[in-house]
């Protein structure tokens, strides 16, 4: 079954530590994977697509396929990034037909 | 403009009201999509539009019906529905079904059915 896994439901660090949020997937075929973040009473965001390796508000994501990966890492977190996280795996049923199903959201609390 | 706007922000209704909710982007995306999203849980996908074509139906119940009058607008009417339906309904959009750079969010209506 393709799915995606987020094993932390909530991580608490301090504000300057490092952060890793986590993200399995599990897909046939090629994936495509991004991180959203939802800050408190705020839209969906898109945060990082893998395909653009990208650094956003020092925030990066590298696709490890041998491990069916897509961490998200930030080397020194700030009290702004508290938010929900997403990582979200774009499915494609055919052509091009594809279908974002999200994991379950992991809340990332950054504590001054 | 590069938004996804929604209306309204909240709406409370009885369980045999009938009301409607509204979407509308002007980025020229030909993909609109509608997602549930529960308390603490993540979105949930309901139904895909593609050129103003139903694409994807998730198997939403028939008191859930969508309706795509352009390539701008989608609407989500909803008829006789029960408390369990309460949640914050999220309009999204892209290029294309399926775009890789990801979609674009509204800021969700909170429905709560009474």
């Amino acid at each position: 079954a393709q799915r995606v896994t987020q094993p932390e439901k909530l991580l608490s660090v301090f504000k300057g530590a490092p952060v890793e949020l986590k993200c399995n997937y599990s897909y046939s075929g090629s994936p495509e994977l991004f991180w959203y973040v939802q800050y408190s009473r705020q839209r969906l965001q898109l945060l990082l697509r893998h395909i653009s390796r990208e650094s956003i508000k020092g925030f990066t994501a590298d696709l490890n396929k041998g491990e069916t990966s897509f961490h998200l890492k930030k080397p020194f977190a700030q009290e702004e990034d508290s938010a929900m996280y997403y990582c979200a795996l774009m499915m494609y049923y055919g052509g091009s037909q594809g279908n974002l199903i999200f994991g379950k959201g992991t809340k990332l609390s950054v504590k001054p | 403009d590069t938004e996804v706007t929604q209306t309204p922000k909240h709406l409370v209704m009885g369980m045999t009201n009938k009301k409607s909710l509204k979407c509308e982007q002007h980025m020229g995306h030909r993909a609109m999509y509608w997602y549930k999203q529960k308390a603490k849980k993540p979105p949930e996908l309901m139904f895909v539009y593609s050129y103003e074509k139903l694409s994807i139906n998730e198997s939403v119940p028939s008191r859930f019906s969508p309706e795509c009058p352009n390539s701008s607008l989608l609407n989500l009417h909803l008829h006789a529905l029960q408390p369990e339906d309460s949640a914050l309904y999220l309009c999204a959009s892209s290029d294309r079904q399926g775009a890789n750079y990801g979609y674009t969010f509204g800021s969700g209506t909170r429905l709560t059915v009474v």
